[in-house]
C-alpha cells in the first residue's frame, strides 16, 4: 500500500541531544514538509523540500536542519539549538499539482 | 498566498448539515481553495478543493461564491465522528508551501 511513514511515534530525549525523526513516503510525490504542533495549536511549517536536493525554511526553522538526498526520504534533526523541542512533529508530501498532501501519523517528541 | 479568516469555533446538531465558512479576500485569479481536518492527535485529512466552480466529493461539498473571496465548506449529515479542526487554504495548483492557518473547531453534537 502506499503512504507516508513517520517513526517513531513516539520519542524521549535527555536536553542537550540531537535527535533525527524519520519521514518516508512511497507515493512518487515531489514535495515533502515539517511541521510542528504545540497543544491546541495549530500547525507551524519548519521546512519544506519541493524536488530531491533541495529545501527552504518555513517560519520556525531555527534550531532544526533536514536532508533529501532521496525522493522518498525527508529526515528532520531537532538540534540542541532548539529551545522548546518538545512537540507533535507531522510529516507531509503531494504531489507537484498539489493536488492532495498527504501526513503521516505523527511523532509526539519529549525532552527531559 | 492569499490569507484566509475562519471562525474559529462552531457546534453542530448530529445528522444536521454543518456549514463551515472561509472568507479569501484577497485570492488571487490562479490560486484554489484548499479543505483540510484534523481529528485529535492524528494527520490533517484533505478533504475537498476547487478554483471557482462547485465541487462535491464523498465527503463533502465546497460552494464558492462567484467573486471567489469568500467558500463554504457543506458536510450535509454530520457526525459525531466529524469533530475535528477544519482548514481552509488558499494556494496555487503548482508547488509553493502548504500553510495551514488557526482553522475552526467544528464541534458535533448528539
Amino acid at each position: 500500500d502506499g503512504g507516508i511513514t513517520q517513526s517513531p511515534k513516539y520519542l524521549f530525549r535527555k536536553e542537550g541531544q540531537n535527535v533525527t525523526l524519520s519521514c518516508e513516503q512511497n507515493l512518487n510525490h515531489d514535495a515533502m514538509y515539517w511541521y510542528r504542533q504545540d497543544p491546541g495549536q495549530g500547525l507551524r511549517l519548519i521546512y519544506y523540500s519541493q524536488i530531491v536536493n533541495d529545501f527552504q525554511k518555513g517560519d520556525i526553522a531555527e534550531g532544526y536542519s533536514v536532508s533529501r538526498e532521496k525522493k522518498e526520504s525527508f529526515p528532520l534533526t531537532v538540534t540542541s539549538a532548539q529551545k522548546n523541542p518538545t512537540a507533535f512533529y507531522l510529516c507531509a508530501s503531494e504531489d507537484r499539482w498539489n493536488t492532495e498532501a498527504f501526513f503521516g501519523q505523527g511523532t509526539r517528541l519529549t525532552v527531559v | 498566498d492569499a490569507k484566509t479568516t475562519q471562525p474559529p469555533s462552531m457546534d453542530c446538531a448530529e445528522g444536521r448539515a454543518a456549514n463551515l465558512p472561509c472568507n479569501h479576500s484577497t485570492i488571487s485569479g490562479n490560486e484554489y481553495v484548499y479543505w483540510y481536518r484534523q481529528i485529535h492527535s492524528q494527520g490533517p485529512q484533505y478533504i475537498i478543493h476547487g478554483l471557482k466552480n462547485n465541487e462535491t466529493n464523498e465527503m463533502a461539498s465546497l460552494i464558492i461564491t462567484e467573486d471567489r473571496k469568500s467558500s463554504t465548506l457543506i458536510l450535509p449529515h454530520a457526525t459525531l465522528r466529524d469533530t475535528a479542526v477544519y482548514y481552509c487554504i488558499v494556494r496555487g495548483n503548482q508547488g509553493g508551501k502548504l500553510i495551514f492557518g488557526q482553522g475552526t473547531e467544528l464541534s458535533v453534537k448528539p
